[in-house]
Formats: C-alpha cells, structure tokens, sequence
C-alpha cells in the first residue's frame, strides 16, 4: 500500500519567513497528525484531526503555526513568521481511526526545516 | 497532559547482549503503549505495542511488559544484533482518542 506521503523533503528558510508544509495519508485513514521533532528529542505532537476536525491542538504555537485539513485528506501545516527553534524535522502520520481502538500510527518520512 | 518518561537516553551493548529501556507515563487513563524504531534519517516504525489488559507481549527477540500500578513500561531486546542500533522511543495514549504522547528516545548502540 501507499504509505503517507510528505512534502517538501528539506526546506531552508530564513528568521521571520513563511513555510508551508504538505501532507497525504495512507487512503481512508480518517486520524491524521503533525509531529515536531527536534534533533535528539522524541516527537511532539502539534495537532491531531479526526477527519477534518481538530481533536487536539494544545500543544501548536497558535501565535505562529497553524494546521488544516479541509476535505478530511490532505493537510497542510503553517509556519508564519518562523523562529530559529522552529528549526526541526516535521513528521505527518497517520492511523486508521476509530474511537475505542488502537491503531498504529504510520508516519511520512518528515520534513526537514532549517531556519537561518 | 500525558507526560512520558524514557531512560536511558543512551545505551550502548556488546552484540549478543540483551538491552532494556523504560518508560514512565503520568495518566493512568492510557492504555495503549506502542514501541517505535526510528533508524538514522528515516521514519518511526512500530516494532511492537501493549495494551492495558495484558502485562507483557512478546515477539521473537523482542519483548515489551507493563506494570500500570506503577505506571511503567519496558522494552527487552535479547540476543542484539548490530541491525538493532537505532533510536528507539516509547509512548501512550488512551484508545478514546489516540492522542500518542512520545518519550525522548533512546539511541541504542550494538557493538559487533
């Protein structure tokens, strides 16, 4: 099967800039999540939707990040303006559903940013 | 919040040792707690999960056992092999809504 799709791979921007990130899950996966992951730290978790609302949000910067997945598919994540410490590999993943069960998240290979 | 706890941060053994890394968690509401193995410049991948009802699962060489009185939970890797480097990390989360919470990692070395 196709797994969850990212993109861009890498992206370098500077202090002060706007980036967007893109994601596609595995199909019919309705849990989508974005993931922060600083060098040598486990992922955090930014946001998390349940087709196309918003099951958690609390730990997103809302003052600088924001997330939307519109149709219950893709997602895009937002970054405006960025910081130094935003600098970090972004992780989309994605899992089947459902409330009541557990599924194994299956995660994007990642999106590296740098900020300069 | 969840907060999960990993120690140690790193580990180093001998190739055909055995390595175990723990985890504390801070809800007792979770009840899913997944094992994933992040490889140098790729993706986590779940190499083995528990879940609240059972207190140990176990899968060829690897083995994962829960004690939620205490709130933790350990990996056991036996017979490592030089492939099982890598970074491993834990996390919980609650089946209600699947909101995984990771542990800082741990970046485990198998010298051949």
């Amino acid at each position: 099967e196709a797994g969850v799709a990212q993109s861009p791979r890498y992206k370098i921007i500077e202090k002060r800039q706007s980036v967007a990130f893109w994601c596609n899950p595995i199909s019919g996966h309705a849990t989508l999540y974005w993931y922060q992951q600083i060098l040598g730290q486990g992922p955090k978790l930014l946001i998390q939707f349940q087709n196309n609302g918003v099951v958690d949000d609390s730990q997103l910067p809302k003052d600088r990040f924001s997330a939307e997945r519109l149709k219950g598919v893709d997602s895009t994540l937002k970054i405006q303006p960025a910081k130094l410490e935003d600098s970090a590999v972004y992780l989309c993943a994605s899992s089947w559903p459902r409330t009541g069960s557990f599924e194994k998240l299956f995660f994007g290979s990642g999106t590296q940013l740098s900020v300069l | 919040g969840e907060n999960v706890e990993q120690h140690p941060s790193t580990l180093s053994v001998q190739e055909g040792d055995s390595a175990v890394i723990k985890c504390t968690y801070s809800d007792s509401a979770s009840n899913y707690f997944p094992w994933y193995k992040q490889e140098l410049g790729k993706r986590p991948q779940l190499i083995i999960d528990i879940r609240s009802n059972v207190g140990e699962k176990k899968d060829q060489r690897i083995a994962v056992t829960l004690n939620k009185t205490a709130k933790h939970f350990s990996l056991h890797i036996t017979e490592t092999q030089p492939e099982d480097s890598a970074v491993y990390f834990c996390a919980a989360s609650q089946a209600n809504n699947n909101d995984m919470r990771f542990g800082a990692g741990t970046r485990l070395t198998v010298k051949p």
